[in-house]
């Protein structure tokens, strides 16, 4: 059965980062894309980018491309998301999903909530 | 970017009655894919590659369209069914969601 089970909920101060993860199990980690989604409070899905796992080669939308950093360690099946310069814009929660071969976001973790406070 | 608008944004639906949601796209795609989302949980895979009833979803569920237009209908809503839908595409070089449309019942 494929899992994806993500850290737990931060808070973060206005500035800093912080770095989530998403623990892949249930298949080969190198096999599928991982897809970061964000979902800010009572708002829908933003696509924020994807990591091969395999090569570590990474997209990200246009708009988090200075916000997102992501990565993955195959020896753990661990991938991350970084997110720096913290505002209020990024309090949020953050998904991992995977995506198969038709472009769908088929697993996703359970979310992590991430809040931007002083 | 591809950008889908999806009507209505809310409803409210009796049990029973025939359920139509669309999500119209801003340029052609060749799919459309459907999450279900309740409140607190995480978006689940509804329909996808237009028409396809992920695992475990019910057969009144359904997906159609082409081009720029699609929809997901409910045969006959029923109380479960009380949910935010989203469609999702991926043909450009991004992926994209709908707004969504929050389903309540009546």
């Amino acid at each position: 059965e494929v899992q994806l089970q993500q850290s737990g909920p931060e808070v973060g101060r206005p500035g800093s980062s912080v770095k989530i993860s998403c623990k892949a199990s249930g298949y080969t980690f190198t096999d599928y894309v991982m897809n970061w989604v964000k979902q800010s409070p009572g708002q829908g899905l933003e696509w924020i980018g994807w990591i091969d796992p395999e090569y570590g080669s990474t997209d990200y939308a246009e708009k988090f491309k200075k916000k997102a950093t992501l990565t993955a360690d195959t020896s753990s099946s661990t991938a991350y998301i970084q997110l720096s310069s913290l505002t209020s814009e990024d309090t949020a929660t953050y998904f991992c999903a995977l995506t198969g071969s038709s472009y769908y976001f088929d697993y996703w973790g359970q979310g992590v909530m991430v809040t931007v406070s002083s | 970017e591809i950008v889908l608008t999806q009507s209505p944004t809310t409803m409210a639906a009796s049990p029973g009655e025939k359920v139509t949601i669309t999500c119209r796209a801003s340029s052609s795609v060749s799919y459309m894919h459907w999450y279900q989302q309740k409140p607190g949980a995480s978006p689940k895979p509804w329909i996808y590659d237009t028409s396809k009833l992920a695992s475990g979803v019910p057969n009144r569920f359904s997906g159609s369209g082409s081009g720029t237009s699609y929809s997901l209908t409910i045969s006959s809503m029923e109380t479960e069914d009380t949910a935010t839908y989203y469609c999702q595409q991926w043909s450009s070089n991004s992926p994209t969601f709908g707004a969504g449309t929050k389903l309540e019942l009546k």
